[in-house]
Formats: C-alpha cells, sequence, structure tokens
C-alpha cells in the first residue's frame, strides 16, 4: 500500500521554462511534507519542506505548493537549468511517529539546454 | 564537515553470507535511520532508532537487524544475505531545520552503500 505516490517516472522540460513534479498522499495523518533531490551515486539531499499549516513555502527557485483536501502537493522550479537534472523524491511525515519519512517512488527531471 | 557517514561503500556477498553496513553522525542526533532504494520502490524505511539504545521496525524489516549500542553509530545487519536484499542503503539522521517561516525538522543522508548479492 503505496501512501506516497509519484505518479509520473520522468519529466522533460526545456530550459529556462518551468518544472512541475507531483506527488499524491492518501494517509490524512500526514503533517509534514518534504522534496528531497537526488543525483546518481549520491545521497538524497534536502530540497524544501512545508507543514501542514500553510499551502505554499518558497524558497528562490523551488516553490512547493499543498492541497490538503485533494491529499496533493507539487514542487515548481521556475525558472529550470540544466542542474536541477536529478530524481526528486517527494515525503511526508506523522507527528510522533518517530520522524520517519515515507518517500515516493521519485521523478527523475531531465532539463534541457 | 563529515555529517552522515556510512561504511562500507560498495561490497559484493554470497548468498547466505552475514555483513553489518555502519552509519556514524557528528550531529548529536537523537534520530537515526536505514533505507534501502529499488528502482521504482522509492526509498523504504527499513529499521529505526530514535534514541541510544532503541530500535523499531520499519516498512520492511524482514531479514535485518539493527543496533544503536552509541548514539552516534546505528549499525544494520544482515544475517544471511539473500540476492533480494541486492540494493542501495541509505542511512540518515533526524535534526532541526528552519525555513520558510517554519521550524521543522528534516532528514540528512549518508552517501549510500552499494550491496550486491550473488
Amino acid at each position: 500500500d503505496q501512501q506516497v505516490k509519484q505518479n509520473s517516472p520522468s519529466l522533460s522540460v526545456q530550459e529556462g521554462r518551468i518544472s512541475i513534479l507531483n506527488c499524491d498522499y492518501t494517509n490524512s495523518m500526514f503533517d509534514y511534507f518534504l522534496w528531497y533531490k537526488k543525483y546518481p551515486a549520491e545521497g538524497p539531499t534536502f530540497l524544501i519542506s512545508i507543514s501542514s499549516i500553510k499551502d505554499k513555502n518558497e524558497d528562490g527557485r523551488f516553490t512547493v505548493f499543498l492541497n490538503k483536501s485533494a491529499k496533493h502537493l507539487s514542487l515548481h522550479i521556475v525558472p529550470s537549468q540544466p542542474g536541477d537534472s536529478a530524481v526528486y523524491f517527494c515525503a511526508a511525515s506523522e507527528n510522533n511517529q518517530g520522524g520517519k519519512l515515507i518517500f515516493g517512488q521519485g521523478t527523475e527531471l531531465s532539463v534541457k539546454p | 564537515n563529515a555529517g552522515v557517514t556510512q561504511t562500507p561503500k560498495f561490497r559484493v556477498l554470497k548468498t547466505g553470507q552475514s555483513m553489518t553496513l555502519l552509519c556514524a553522525q557528528d550531529m548529536n542526533h537523537e534520530y537515526m535511520y536505514w533505507y534501502r532504494q529499488d528502482p521504482g520502490m522509492g526509498l523504504r524505511l527499513i529499521h529505526y532508532s530514535v534514541g541510544e539504545g532503541t530500535t523499531a521496525k520499519g516498512e520492511v524489516p524482514d531479514g535485518y537487524n539493527v543496533s544503536r549500542l552509541k548514539k552516534q553509530n546505528f549499525l544494520l545487519g544482515l544475517e544471511s544475505a539473500a540476492p533480494s536484499q541486492t540494493s542501495v542503503y541509505f542511512c540518515a539522521s533526524k535534526g532541526e531545520l528552519y525555513t520558510g517561516g517554519v521550524s521543522g525538522n528534516t532528514i540528512y543522508f549518508g552517501e549510500g552503500s552499494w550491496l550486491t548479492v550473488v
């Protein structure tokens, strides 16, 4: 039972355009959501997060949107750069559950020059 | 600036052999985790620890054991390796984070350990 789903295994975007990565979840108890970026042969690195008390969080070119009623979050990257090419994982956690994160399957983003 | 360090980075095992993956963190974090990453499956939690001397099962604990004898170390053991345990293993620890006006936590990952069981 996949509690966090990223239904698009891959996404290709032109440099300078917007990249939109989507994530859906099923557990209504999740209250904290994160996006991680992963390059080949490296560990995932934290990108941006959002608490369930907010519907938007912005950090430079990266913005995460949360729609609690739809149990959906998205990551927007504007403008996209070739260095953004990586696998992006969304993750969710539930308060008082040991801080453990449940990850989606990942979306591989390719930004073409 | 070590952060989370995993050893070994690469290992090939024969079916039935045992081995231990070592994770060390120098950030004084209480919580530590072991994940595995497989194609199309994302990262799945194997076991985790909320403090020295504690361990708990994650999503896919079968075939693995863990120990947290010291706060800075979290060991993952395979008693009898199977080909299904061929994977990339990531250790992680949890620390506080303040971003976008919100205080929360994030998990910091090591660089991964590539394990092949033949």
